[in-house]
């Protein structure tokens, strides 16, 4: 069974550009969570996906975008990047949206904004 | 927010001693996962132990947990220089906004 695909590995912006980061989750898994990691704050929660709606959402600016496509893919967006955007950004697969579940983390995209 | 806190922040061990991290939270949980992450890679899932587990194992792993105290550990046995990494707890708690909420991580060196 594939694992958590995160697409791209790595990325170079420029600040106020925007980005698309993609993950293809574990077939068969429906809930997909976004997380942003930073040496600073470590892992921060970003929103997590389920049956193509946004069910919880973190700490972060609207310029922070997801969506959740019929296939349980998902996608992240970022507008108008700033410097402080750069992390890694990983992406969780799981089962559903149940809180008894394990989550399965991808490779995870390098963003840098320069 | 993150609720876990990882002890000791940073432990370097030679290789053949067991391992042992910590991780201490604050609210009711469903369960506790543990993770490893390779020098800014994803993170591996390692073990999930359930509130009302106490004890579990995988290969070289041990976890414990003690929900009266909030806290559980992880001990790797007969460590080996691949096992250098740094491991975050995850809790799942029974209610509020996150369904995983990571603690800040013990960095683990083993020396060869």
């Amino acid at each position: 069974k594939a694992g958590v695909t995160q697409t791209p590995r790595y990325l170079i912006k420029t600040r106020g550009q925007q980005v698309t980061l993609s993950c293809s989750p574990i077939s068969g898994h429906r809930s997909v969570s976004w997380y942003q990691q930073t040496p600073g704050q470590g892992l921060q929660f970003l929103f997590e996906y389920f049956s193509e709606t946004q069910r919880n959402k973190g700490n972060f600016p609207g310029r922070f975008s997801g969506r959740q496509f019929s296939n349980s893919r998902s996608e992240m967006n970022v507008s108008t990047l700033e410097l402080g955007d750069s992390a890694l950004y990983l992406c969780a697969s799981s089962l559903d949206v149940g809180r008894n579940t394990e989550a399965f983390f991808g490779q995870g995209t390098r963003l840098t904004v320069v | 927010s993150q609720q876990g806190e990882e002890d000791p922040q940073a432990l370097s061990i030679q290789e053949g001693e067991n391992a042992t991290m910590n991780c201490s939270y604050k609210t009711s949980i469903n369960n506790l996962q543990w993770y490893r992450q390779n020098s800014g890679r994803g993170l591996v899932h390692l073990i999930l132990i359930r509130s009302n587990e106490r004890e579990k194992h995988s290969g070289r792993l041990r976890v414990t947990l003690d929900t009266s105290k909030k806290s559980s550990s992880l001990l790797i046995t007969a460590s080996r220089a691949a096992d250098t990494a740094s491991y975050f707890c995850a809790t799942g708690p029974t209610s509020g906004t996150y369904k995983y909420i990571f603690g800040t991580g013990t960095r683990l060196k083993v020396l060869a």
